[in-house]
């Protein structure tokens, strides 16, 4: 089993929807939770970040941790399709061998269509 | 403007050829990282480093080599070992453990 998994979509919403992207985790000892995103032949960008659970909202953007369930998310209010690209979310422990070192999901694919 | 610069953005290797992919940080970071992003795989990080002179191999170093002699850089080598090279490589840099912040990325092909 991965330690974090996500589904890679595609996924395809007309403008003005609300998306919402999860990924599951493993390793209770994860801490920090981060959505990144990325347009085609780019690097990832960091969209959010969340250190353990509840929620953080940015703009259009809503981070969700739920701990108890190992289970993450993010939410885009009133899409645009400049927000099609791919988002990859990514956790990481706040102590032990792995500190500071990141684990992704696939990524999912996501396109707003006009 | 502080950020992560790669280069060069596309390189060719030939058959038997070793190639070095450059990546340079000044937002001060300790850690740095090299990932590998093939189609439908996600990140897979292949050499990470928290302090100068110091590395440790991530999840699929074989065939790679990297060196950390001052804390702005951290190269990464594609050494002739690794029999399947072509895919998209990026650089993160982060200051301890908040979150890593990447570069444009460096797509590696063969010819």
């Amino acid at each position: 089993q991965k330690e974090v998994e996500q589904d890679p979509g595609p996924l395809s919403v007309p403008e003005g929807a609300i998306v919402s992207l999860n990924c599951t985790y493993s390793n209770s000892a994860f801490q920090y939770f981060m959505w990144y995103r990325q347009y085609s032949r780019k690097g990832p960008e960091l969209l959010m970040y969340t250190y353990s659970s509840g929620n953080k909202e940015d703009g259009r953007f809503t981070a969700q941790v739920d701990k108890s369930s190992k289970y993450i998310s993010l939410f885009i209010r009133d899409s645009q399709p400049s927000d099609s690209a791919t988002y990859l979310c990514a956790m990481s422990a706040t102590r032990g061998s792995t500190l500071g070192r990141l684990y992704f999901g696939r990524g999912t694919q996501l396109t707003v269509w006009p | 403007d502080g950020g992560i610069t790669q280069s060069p953005k596309y390189l060719f290797r030939k058959e038997g050829q070793n190639v070095t992919l450059s990546c340079e940080q000044n937002l001060n970071h300790d850690a740095m990282y090299w990932y590998r992003q093939d189609p439908g795989q996600g990140l897979r990080l292949i050499y990470y480093s928290q302090i100068v002179n110091d590395f440790q191999k991530g999840d699929i170093a074989e065939g790679y080599s990297v060196s950390r002699e001052k804390k702005e850089s951290f190269p990464l080598t594609v050494t002739s070992a690794q029999k399947n090279p072509t895919a998209f490589y990026l650089c993160a840099s982060s200051a301890g453990v908040a979150p890593q912040h990447f570069g444009d990325g460096t797509r590696l092909s063969i010819l």
